[in-house]
Order: structure tokens, then sequence, then C-alpha cells
């Protein structure tokens, strides 16, 4: 049972353009939702969090929304670059405990 | 360094033999995760400590798998017996509690041949 998942296993995009990467969930109960980023070799960089009282929060070129209804959080990149080419992860979690991850996001910004 | 340290990098193993994996947090961050990441997967849970308490060890496979953080700092990972299903990067991530991200460290790759 997938709680959490990124249905687009890959995405490119020409830099300097709007990159949307996507996930959903199924567990009701998650407060708090983040965004990884992975380089090959490399453990996951934290990116972007947010809780569950909050519908949006931005930092820099990072912006992550959060639609409680629907149970699905995106992650905007604007403008993109290609030093962001990498694996993204969404991940959520009940009370800041345990994460789950989703399969994770191949971006690829084109110069 | 200030990040999560994780040893060694890379780690063979005959099937059968016993492996231990070694995690050194950030200094001063009470909690410390494992998780196992298969190949073309995210990370999946394995443990969490708090101090040097286990407060959940429900992602743990088998009881194969054990782990200890004796003095609420390193953490160090054990698999009994291997098997090739273990084969996968372990990773570790530290925080200081509360509603703060977690920091990985770069992983341990383990491959049973």
């Amino acid at each position: 049972d997938q709680q959490v998942k990124q249905n687009s296993p890959s995405l490119s995009v020409q830099e300097g353009r709007i990159s949307i990467l996507n996930c959903d969930y199924t567990n009701s109960m998650f407060d708090y939702f983040l965004w990884y980023k992975k380089y090959p070799a490399e453990g996951p960089t934290f990116l972007i969090s947010i809780s569950s009282i909050k519908d949006k929060n931005e930092d820099g070129r990072f912006t992550v929304f959060l639609n409680k209804s629907a149970k699905h959080l995106s992650l905007h990149i604007v403008p993109s670059q290609p030093g962001d080419s990498a694996v993204y992860f969404c991940a959520a979690s009940v009370h800041t405990g345990k994460l789950i991850f989703g399969q994770g996001t191949t971006l690829q910004v084109k110069p | 360094g200030a990040g999560v340290s994780q040893s060694p990098r890379y780690k063979v193993a005959k099937r059968g033999q016993d492996v231990a994996l070694r995690c050194d947090p950030i200094s001063g961050h009470v909690s410390l995760f494992w998780y196992q990441q298969a190949l073309g997967q995210g990370p999946e849970f394995l443990t969490y400590f708090q101090n040097e308490a286990q407060l959940d060890k429900s992602g743990l496979p088998s009881d194969r798998f054990f782990a200890e953080r004796p003095e609420g700092s390193v953490s160090t990972l054990k698999i009994q017996r291997t098997q090739q299903e273990d084969s996968a990067v372990y990773l570790c991530a530290s925080n200081p509690g509360g509603d703060q991200p977690q920091h990985f460290g770069d992983g341990t790759r383990l491959s049973i041949l």
C-alpha cells in the first residue's frame, strides 16, 4: 500500500521555465510534508517543508503547495536551472516522526 | 564535518555473513532514523531512536536486523546472516527533534554476493 505516490517518474523542462513536481498521499493523518533533492551517490538533501496548517510555503525559487482536500502536494521551481537536475522525493509524516517517501521524480533541466 | 556521517560507504559481503553499518549523526541531534533504499525506489523506514531509546522498529524486515544507539549518539545497524535481498543503500538521518527536517548521510551501499 503506497501511502505517498509520485506518479511521474521523470520531467524535462527548459532552463528558465517553471518545473512542477507532484505528489499524492492517502493517509489523512499526515501533518508534515517535505521535499528532498538527491544527486547520484549522495544522500537526500532537504529542500523545503510544509505543515498541514498551511497551504503554501516559499523559500527562494522553491514553493510548496498543499491541498489537503485533494491530498495533493506540489513543488514549484521558478526559474529552473540546470543545477536543479536531480531526483526529487516527496515525503510525509505523522507528528514529525518517520518519513514515508514517494518513489521519486527525475527532473532534467535543459540549457 | 557538520553533517551526518556514515561508514563504510560501500560494503560487499558474501551471503550468510554478518555486517555492521555505522552512523554518526549531527552533534546534538536527539532523533536518529535508519532507512533502506532499493534501486529506483524511495527510502523506506527501518527504525527510529530518540537519544538511546529505540522508539519504533516497525520497519525492520526481519529479526536478522538489529540497531542500537547505546550512548545516544553514534548508531550501528547490524544485519546477521545476510541474504541477497538485503542488497540496498542504507541511509541514516538525524534531527534535533520536534518539527524539524531530517538530515541524511550519504548512505552505505551494501552488496550481498
